[in-house]
């Protein structure tokens, strides 16, 4: 059983098109992160969240964090091909949990 | 300002030989994760260390598998007599203020 469940698990937009991934669970985090990983590499950090509510934004991407902090999204805004990888959520327990992950492709 | 090294970077050994996976973390960092990623999924949690201790190995196969992370040296992940099955990537991570770092991996393929 996924302590934290992402979907979807597969997503396959056009460039341009916008999205949005979730991250959910039914315990509760001290803070939160997303992680991009690219092909034959390991995940780099993209965000950490950590009060309820909070909303953070990288450039095209938008970070929330549920009120309660037992979930959390990520909107990507006009999606580039750059964009296409294993999008994935992490919750803080006594170490790093991971969601299963989303694996997005923005085609051209 | 070098990242988190995990060598080699490609495995391949024989059903039955010992797999060696070693992992330096970052500068100043005394905490080492071990992380096991089949196809097309996401990363298991194995084993969480520092120096000289295991502090969470939860995640561990009970059999064959072991960790170390020694006063001096890299971390080392140990697997005795490989199957098929271990054939993954394992990332290790050292954590800082902001969160993972993670290496580049090592790929583990058994034969």
């Amino acid at each position: 059983t996924q302590l934290l469940e992402q979907s979807p698990q597969f997503l396959s937009i056009q460039e341009g098109e916008n999205l949005t991934v979730y991250c959910n669970s039914s315990s509760v985090f001290s803070s939160l992160q997303w992680y991009r990983q690219e092909p034959g590499e390991g995940p780099v950090l993209l965000v950490t969240v950590v009060t309820g509510g909070e909303v953070k934004k990288l450039k095209r991407l938008t970070f929330q964090f549920g009120d309660a902090r037992k979930d959390s999204s990520l909107h990507i805004t006009a999606a580039q091909t750059g964009d296409t990888g294993l999008y994935l959520c992490a919750g803080a327990f006594n170490d790093m949990r991971f969601g299963a992950g989303t694996r997005l492709t923005v085609k051209p | 300002n070098a990242g988190v090294m995990q060598n080699p970077r490609h495995l391949v050994r024989r059903r039955g030989q010992e797999a060696r996976l070693r992992c330096s973390p970052m500068k100043g960092h005394s905490h080492v994760y071990w992380y096991r990623q089949l196809p097309e999924e996401g990363l298991k949690f194995m084993v969480y260390l520092q120096k000289e201790n295991i502090i969470d190995e939860s995640g561990m196969p009970k059999e064959r598998f072991s960790a170390e992370f020694p006063k001096e040296g890299p971390s080392i992940l140990r697997i005795q007599q490989v199957v098929r099955g271990d054939s993954a990537a394992y990332f290790c991570a050292s954590s800082g203020f902001y969160g993972y770092t993670f290496g580049s991996g090592t790929r583990l393929t058994v034969v």
